[in-house]
């Protein structure tokens, strides 16, 4: 099983809303990833995991907040976002090597369109 | 300072060998590089990956010269179906974990019949 499963495929909420993303994988990585992708931009790190633990935080602002409940499950929560929220947010995961490196492949799931109104 | 430079965009037809160069003058001994494919509204596919000479699968080559500071993935016979998004990665050791993966501005393949 090489596949990132993302749920929901879409997601429209208000400003005041609280939602949650989720991304599940069962190939056995320890690496785990969320991007923002805003149309005709490349994908943007926002957080990282290892090991169920937060590595890396890109400056992202706390209305989004990551949650690695287990190895195979990644949650992203959401509330009070703004319009310009609104994108593609996708997941991915590697095998993780003693320490990140650029040989570990990722694997992507199909994403989850967001519109913030 | 940009790890990766590729074209904006490429046009090529149907039947044709489509070769997407990328430039990385400041890549580190131990980076690989690898290259993604995304179609609109799907999240990036893994293509191929490499450190140095050749490398072959069943979908595309990648030729890194001995330098090591581009690389240039070749599509052999191109079909409408290989029209997307192509990203060069390349690590990023400035990130605070180690060496990351960091997207460039990809190249957009237009493939017409």
């Amino acid at each position: 099983d090489t596949e990132v499963t993302q749920t929901p495929k879409h997601l429209v909420m208000g400003m005041t809303n609280k939602k949650s993303l989720k991304c599940e994988q069962h190939m056995g990585h320890r690496a785990m990833y969320w991007y923002k992708q805003k149309a005709k931009k490349p994908p943007e790190l926002m957080f990282v995991y290892s090991y169920e633990k937060l590595s890396i935080n890109e400056s992202v602002p706390s209305r989004f907040s990551p949650e690695c409940p287990n190895s195979s499950l990644l949650n992203l929560h959401l509330h009070a976002l703004q319009p310009e929220d609104s994108a593609l947010y996708l997941c991915a995961s590697s095998q993780l090597t003693s320490a990140f490196s650029s040989r570990d492949t990722q694997y992507f799931g199909p994403g989850t369109r967001l519109t913030v109104l | 300072l940009a790890k990766t430079t590729q074209p904006i965009s490429m046009d090529s037809y149907e039947g044709q060998e489509v070769n997407i160069t990328c430039s990385h003058n400041n890549i580190a001994t131990n980076d690989y590089i690898t290259w993604y494919q995304q179609f609109p509204s799907q999240g990036p596919r893994f293509i191929i990956q490499g450190y140095k000479t050749k490398v072959t699968n069943e979908v595309a080559s990648l030729f890194i010269p001995a330098d090591r500071k581009s690389s240039t993935l070749s599509l052999p016979r191109v079909s409408l179906s290989d029209t997307a998004v192509y990203y060069c990665l390349v690590g990023d050791m400035n990130n605070n974990a180690g060496n990351m993966l960091t997207f460039g501005g990809g190249t957009r393949l237009m493939v017409k019949p």
